[in-house]
């Protein structure tokens, strides 16, 4: 079963700043918060992933709560590209460590 | 990021037929490979692990003798569903791993007629 909870959509208008919250109270301390988003007939796209620090790259940024329960993707200036999945995942690192997938948010993005 | 790809991009065969289907990561070695399952509307579901050199690993409810999964090497994993029937319809998409961060591919389409 997935360890996250996730609204089940959500949308934004275009140019503005899209907040994906993710719920993940069960999470270990050696389990990493990983966004992965699914645009329609695409495999998923890596986005960003992070452990306790907020991290940002040149798609996201990720901001964990200091307990570590909850954590929301941010999309600074969303486009309509940004239309897809937006998948939550806790998962370790470990050579065995495994991916599973919830059922994610839609994410809208409108003109 | 890293690079994984699979071909073929979509595939239609007869019932009863197999079809194979190659994951490569292309720019890094992978000692591990996932395999992938999507059905319209739903969600990804792991079907397996693939590891190099050594058998795969199934989750549970997944056949392992009609989904034959051979790791040969660190830059390929195929992924063989035998005897197809039409409910093996499905998105496959497979995902290889450098450390720590998986990437996938952009998956493989198969219709079953």
């Amino acid at each position: 079963d997935a360890k996250t909870t996730q609204p089940t959509s959500m949308d934004c208008a275009e140019g503005r700043a899209a907040n994906l919250p993710c719920n993940h109270s069960t999470i270990s301390g050696n389990e990493y918060v990983y966004w992965y988003r699914q645009i329609h007939s695409q495999g998923p796209q890596y986005i960003i992933h992070g452990l306790k620090n907020n991290e940002t790259n040149e798609m996201a940024s990720l901001i964990i709560t200091e307990d570590r329960k909850s954590s929301t993707l941010i999309l600074p200036h969303a486009t309509l590209r940004d239309t897809a999945v937006y998948y939550c995942i806790v998962s370790d690192t470990g050579a065995n460590s495994k991916l599973t997938f919830g059922k994610g948010i839609t994410l809208s993005v409108r003109p | 990021g890293a690079v994984v790809s699979q071909h073929p991009s979509w595939v239609i065969c007869k019932s009863g037929t197999s079809v194979k289907i190659e994951c490569r990561s292309l720019d890094f070695q992978a000692t591990t490979m996932f395999w992938y399952r999507q059905f319209p509307k739903q969600s990804l579901m792991l079907m397996a692990t693939s590891n190099e050199g050594s058998k795969a690993t199934y989750e549970q409810g997944v056949e392992k003798d009609k989904f034959l999964i051979n790791h040969a090497s660190l830059t390929l994993s195929t992924l063989t569903v035998t005897s197809a029937h039409p409910e093996d319809s499905s998105f496959y998409i497979c995902s290889a791993r450098p450390p720590k961060t998986q990437y996938f591919g952009p998956g493989t389409r198969l219709l079953v007629l």
